[in-house]
C-alpha cells in the first residue's frame, strides 16, 4: 500500500479559480510530520509547510491553506485565486519513525494554471 | 544564508563510466540526505548522514553507489559502472534535525547513454 497517496495526477484550472490538492497518508505512528513541497519547472523542490500530528489546526498563508484531518488521514492543500506562477508539481510527504524519519513522498500532482 | 548547492547541475555520460556528484548543505545543518527522482515520480530516499556518519541506506542504493561526507560538511555521491537505468535527477537535502523541514538543492540531472 502507498504510504502517501496523491490521487490527482494532473489538475488544470483557469487563473483565479480555487484548487485543492488531495493527500492521504498511512502510518501507525502517533507522532509524525507532514509536508508539502512545490517543484516548479526549474526542478528545485521548495518547502511550503510542515505540520506535526498533534496540531490539527488549519493553517493559512496568503493564498495557501492546509486542512489536516487526522480522522481521515488527509492533509489537503488549497490555493485560492490561483495564478499562472502556481503552475508546478506539488508533492505531499510524510516523516515518521516507522519509515526511518526520512521523507516519504507521494507521486505528486501536476497543477496547470491557464491565463 | 545560502541554500543547498549541487554540482554539476547536468551530467551526460556513457554507460559503464563512473560519475561523482557533490552536495554542499546549508551550513550548520548536520543532517544530509540523498534522493533520486525519476520522471513522473516523487523523490525516493537513497541515504542520509548525520554529521559524517552514514546512518541509513536504501535498498535502492546498489553496491555500485557510494556516498561519503568527510568531516561532516559536503557530501559526494559516486555511481560506478553507470547503467541506463541510473538516469534520473539526484537531489540533495539538508536539515538541522529530523523534525524540521529538509531543504533541497537544485539537483543533478544524470543522463546515461
Amino acid at each position: 500500500a502507498q504510504k502517501v497517496t496523491q490521487a490527482q495526477t494532473e489538475i488544470s484550472v483557469v487563473e483565479k479559480e480555487d484548487v485543492t490538492l488531495d493527500c492521504v497518508y498511512e502510518t501507525r505512528d502517533t507522532t509524525y510530520y507532514l509536508f508539502w513541497y512545490k517543484q516548479p519547472p526549474s526542478g528545485e523542490l521548495v518547502f511550503l509547510i510542515r505540520r506535526n500530528s498533534f496540531d490539527e489546526q488549519n493553517e493559512i498563508s496568503g493564498r495557501y491553506s492546509w486542512n489536516f484531518q487526522k480522522s481521515t488521514s488527509s492533509f489537503n492543500f488549497t490555493i485560492t485565486a490561483s495564478q499562472v506562477v502556481d503552475s508546478a508539481v506539488y508533492f505531499c510527504a510524510l516523516s515518521a519513525s516507522e519509515y526511518g524519519n526520512k521523507l516519504v513522498f507521494g507521486a505528486g500532482t501536476i497543477l496547470r494554471v491557464k491565463s | 544564508d545560502t541554500g543547498v548547492s549541487q554540482n554539476p547541475r547536468h551530467k551526460i555520460t556513457k554507460r559503464g563510466q563512473n560519475v561523482t556528484f557533490r552536495c554542499d548543505p546549508i551550513s550548520e545543518h548536520n543532517r544530509l540526505y540523498w534522493y533520486r527522482q525519476t520522471l513522473g515520480q516523487g523523490p525516493e530516499f537513497l541515504t542520509y548522514f548525520q554529521n559524517e556518519a552514514q546512518l541509513e541506506k536504501s535498498r535502492l542504493l546498489s553496491d555500485r553507489f557510494s556516498a561519503e561526507r568527510p568531516k561532516g560538511s559536503f557530501s559526494t555521491l559516486e555511481i560506478q559502472r553507470t547503467e541506463q537505468g541510473d538516469s534520473a535527477m539526484y537531489l540533495c537535502a539538508s536539515s538541522p534535525n529530523y523534525v524540521v523541514a529538509q531543504y533541497f538543492g537544485p539537483g543533478t540531472r544524470l543522463l546515461v547513454l
